[in-house]
């Protein structure tokens, strides 16, 4: 069946530096989604890309939907401690009716 | 507009048990999902009901059931209850239609089971 990972499985950064997790799947997808869970909390829906090489930004967040639509990232600049938390990719896949969820990419923020 | 409801926030029962968790989606939301969460297997899906069908199952053994009624709510059932189901238990509600299925979930705050 369709597997989705993601690299890092944790990242540790000092306040102020850049970050980025990387999602691939195993299969084509028809479109990925981007979801953010803080700690102690549920996740909470970021962003959905659909085009092959979409790229959306929002704010300090970029996120970039791979030509073949098979891998995705999720970048951060200039981190802040309100960045802390889990950060899952869910990829639907062509002929998938549910969303398959990556491990997550959990995010520690130093000040 | 109100958020996705699980009650109860937290559970504790004894191997062999049986559990029943409750949703209450966002109004107008006709799709609701359930995945387990837990450390080391991160979101698993569990199933997914629209309009009171169940249109999509994970890898769940027969014991993990579900059910939605026509307002929507859905309840998650477990029965013998395994000290492997300890789990956060998330349910999510969309805007999916019925061939449709790339609308955002949302989710609510889980309930937390623990079997001792």
């Amino acid at each position: 069946g369709q597997q989705v990972m993601q690299i890092p499985q944790y990242q540790h950064v000092q306040e102020g530096e850049d970050f980025t997790t990387y999602c691939n799947s195993s299969t084509t997808l028809s479109n990925i989604q981007w979801y953010k869970q803080r700690p102690g909390g549920h996740p909470v829906f970021l962003i959905q890309l659909v085009k092959s090489g979409e790229v959306k930004k929002q704010k300090r967040l970029t996120f970039q939907f791979g030509e073949a639509k098979k891998n995705s990232s999720l970048h951060i600049t200039a981190t802040q401690t309100t960045d802390v938390g889990t950060y899952f990719c869910a990829g639907l896949s062509n002929y998938g009716q549910n969303f398959v969820f990556g491990p997550g990419t959990r995010l520690s923020v130093l000040p | 507009k109100a958020g996705v409801t699980q009650t109860p926030r937290y559970l504790i029962k004894t191997r062999g048990q049986q559990v029943t968790l409750s949703c209450s989606p966002i109004s107008g939301h006709r799709s609701v999902s359930w995945y387990q969460q837990t450390p080391g297997q991160g979101l698993q899906f569990l199933f997914e009901y629209f309009s009171e069908t169940q249109r999509n199952k994970g890898n769940f053994p027969g014991r993990f059931s579900g059910r939605q009624f026509s307002n929507s709510r859905s309840e998650m059932n477990v029965s013998t209850l395994e000290l492997g189901d300890s789990a956060l238990y998330l349910c999510a509600s969309s805007l999916r239609g019925p061939s449709s299925y790339n609308s955002p979930l949302h989710f609510g705050n889980g309930t937390r089971l623990t079997v001792t």
